[in-house]
């Protein structure tokens, strides 16, 4: 079975500052995967995907990801951070195998200071 | 994209009662899900909700403690039967539909507390 791992429980960074929040996944083949986001008692907000072609994706709100096959690694980043980018961000995984289910890591609480 | 509403919003309940979460969408849908988030963990699968069938249960739920139903192609519920504090969560259900590019649509949750 596929799993996701986020080995930052909690990142703090500085406004302005540059950000990357890291996540890994174990799946035999290439895997459908997904950075989401949650706001304080808001529900999941899709930052970007990525299914197959150019390995760096763009998303929304100037987030951007690589994905890395030799790493299995699938890491978030973004080269300045707003404060209003203190979230919960979440990675995923689909098996891409039809079923449309997706496993989630356990997420990474981003503070923002000033 | 889906619009996704969840009734309620958020609820507290006595141990032992059931609460019923409804989930509607703007548009008919392929594929709606149901998730778990327990207090400050990550979304759990509990089941693939089938229009016209029974739900498809994750390993470790089952359907007499999370019925659930789904009657046509834009609404589904979850009921949480027998809550104990245990069933304090987050519950959310999710919509995929192969038109919107594999993306999945998250509703904005339910909070649930039993006491």
């Amino acid at each position: 079975a596929q799993s996701v791992t986020q080995p930052d429980i909690h990142i703090t960074v500085s406004e302005g500052a540059s950000l990357e929040l890291r996540c890994n996944y174990s799946y035999g083949a290439t895997p459908y995967l997904f950075w989401y986001v949650q706001s304080p008692g808001q529900g999941l907000q899709l930052l970007l995907k990525y299914f197959s072609g150019d390995t760096l994706v763009q998303g929304i709100k100037g987030f951007e990801a690589e994905f890395k096959r030799s790493q299995s690694s699938f890491n978030l980043r973004k080269p300045s951070v707003h404060w209003s980018d203190a979230a919960e961000y979440f990675c995923a995984v689909d098996s891409g195998a039809g079923s449309y289910q997706l496993t989630f890591g356990k997420g990474t609480k981003l503070s923002v200071i000033p | 994209s889906a619009v996704i509403s969840q009734k309620p919003s958020r609820d507290i309940c006595q141990r032992g009662t059931s609460l019923t979460i409804q989930c509607q969408v703007d548009s008919q849908v392929t594929m709606m899900f149901w998730y778990r988030q327990q207090p400050g963990q990550s979304l759990t699968l509990i089941a693939t909700a089938n229009q016209g069938s029974e739900a498809t249960y994750e390993s470790g739920f089952v359907i007499d403690k999370f019925p659930i139903s789904r009657p046509n192609l834009t609404f589904s519920t979850l009921t949480v039967s027998n809550m104990s504090p245990e069933d304090s969560s987050i519950y959310l259900c999710s919509v995929y539909t192969p038109s919107e590019g594999n993306e999945q649509f998250f509703g904005p949750g339910t909070r649930l507390t039993v006491l």
